[in-house]
């Protein structure tokens, strides 16, 4: 079975500052795609960026990068140039690569207020 | 339409009211996934569709849970005599799986929730 930790429940920046979320997971997989979602205090779940195990390079879109460290199993958020709308909860996930249940296994997410 | 859409947004019941939950996934998309987030945590997988074929079911957390896909498409989430613990909000998620550009599509798509709360 496969885990996701995110060890900050909330943290808090300036806006136009440069914030990193952790996240770590456990697994015996070798292939599978790992997810970073945003999640409004409207609740709709939102997809931030996504990084492909098999990929060495790192993710990125826009103000939103990843740092993924396969062998320490590490999978870190960043935002450039914060802003107020990236204020919500950030959920990291696992899926594994598969041709059946691609499910999600979630951490339990870190809160991020964007400060004007 | 253009997302996934659920409804009801918010449902209250007494307890041992039986409830039916529906979601309505991007037209097209094969998977279809319902996740259980209880406040303040992240989501919990429940139950998984192919099409109208349910394969994984192992997320469902007792027997008064169940969920169905009859063509498809539209699927819905029933919980039979409901207790306090079934208190979260229930999402719907959907995705592709296709293969286009030489990359997987299978990010899931998420609906906004029904958020249920058992009195």
């Amino acid at each position: 079975a496969q885990t996701v930790t995110q060890s900050q429940p909330e943290m808090s920046v300036q806006e136009a500052e440069t914030v990193t979320l952790s996240c770590t997971y456990d697994t015996s997989e070798n292939n599978y795609y790992l997810f970073w979602y945003k999640q409004p205090p409207s609740r709709q779940m939102i997809l931030v960026i996504r990084q492909e195990a098999y990929k060495q390079q790192n993710a990125t879109e826009n103000r939103f990068s990843v740092n993924f460290q396969k062998a320490a199993k590490s999978f870190s958020l960043k935002i450039s140039d914060s802003q107020l709308g990236d204020t919500a909860m950030y959920f990291c996930a696992f899926m594994k690569r598969s041709f059946g249940n691609e499910k999600l296994t979630f951490g339990t997410g870190t809160r991020l207020t964007i400060i004007p | 339409g253009a997302g996934v859409s659920q409804s009801p947004r918010y449902k209250v019941a007494k307890r041992g009211q039986d409830v039916a939950l529906r979601c309505d996934p991007i037209s097209g998309h094969v998977s279809l996934f319902w996740y259980q987030q209880a406040l303040g945590q992240g989501p919990e997988f429940l139950t998984y569709f192919q099409n109208e074929a349910q394969l994984d079911k192992s997320g469902l957390p007792s027997d008064r849970f169940f969920a169905e896909r009859p063509e498809g498409s539209v699927s819905t989430l029933k919980i039979q005599r409901t207790q306090q613990e079934d208190s979260a909000v229930y999402l719907c998620a959907s995705s592709s799986r296709r293969l286009a550009g030489g990359r997987v599509h299978n990010e899931q798509f998420f609906g906004p929730g029904t958020r249920l709360t058992v009195l």
